[in-house]
């Protein structure tokens, strides 16, 4: 199984700063990859595929980097809507699998 | 607009069995790979089970082989997720989710979840 390691855990910042967020694979998974955000009593929703793709809809502020084992989400400017838990996926072996989160919170 | 919604959730004692449906509307159902994830209370995403556009090939996590099985019924639209021998473990919200192709994995649009709560 691959393991995703997402970090750090919890991110504080405030609006208007840029936020890095890295996920690592314990294996190779080339750019199959997808980050996903996630707010309080909401499902999940896709933001960047292909480790560097973003979805539709989802604003230039979010890209997406790396390949291989090493990946980083990082948003150029947090807006408010922005701060919620942030799950990494990887679909390149079964069983697909999720990284823990990131919460980006408020500083 | 991609809609994807679940019922069937509910309380259910340790070792009793439920049946999840997705109903999905907005894309051609049959031509997109399906697939369930879990969140337990307070905990981060977990795959459950995945299955490929026409039905033909199914995929479990380990947590959940031999205990649930996943069909799609295509010409209603509909996923489901059949679980028995279910655990306090498998307390969770259940989303269905859309994937990117027939047998694409790339998983684009979820739906609401579906509370199940099994207890001890």
């Amino acid at each position: 199984e691959i393991v995703l390691t997402q970090s750090p855990a919890t991110l504080s910042l405030s609006p208007g700063e840029r936020a890095t967020l890295s996920c690592r694979a314990s294996q190779t998974i080339s750019s199959y990859l997808g980050w996903y955000q996630q707010k309080p009593g909401q499902a999940p929703r896709l933001l960047i595929y292909g480790a560097s793709n973003r979805a539709t809809g989802i604003p230039a502020r979010f890209s997406g980097s790396g390949s291989g084992t090493d990946f980083t989400l990082t948003i150029s400017s947090l807006e408010p809507e922005d701060f919620a838990v942030y799950y990494c996926q990887q679909r390149s072996n079964w069983p697909l699998t999720f990284g823990g989160g990131t919460k980006v919170e408020i500083k | 607009e991609v809609r994807l919604l679940e019922s069937g959730g509910g309380l259910v004692q340790s070792g009793g069995s439920l049946r999840l449906s997705c109903v999905a509307s907005g894309f051609t159902f049959s031509s997109y790979a399906m697939t369930w994830v879990r969140q337990a209370p307070g905990k981060g995403l977990e795959w459950v089970s995945a299955i490929n556009g026409g039905g033909g090939s199914t995929y479990y996590a380990d947590s959940v082989k031999g205990r649930f099985t996943i069909s799609r019924d295509n010409s209603k639209n509909t996923l489901y997720l059949q679980m028995n021998s279910l655990r306090a473990e498998d307390t969770a919200v259940y989303y269905c989710a859309k994937t990117s192709g027939y047998s694409e994995y790339r998983i684009d649009y979820w739906g609401q979840g579906t509370l199940v709560t099994v207890s001890s």
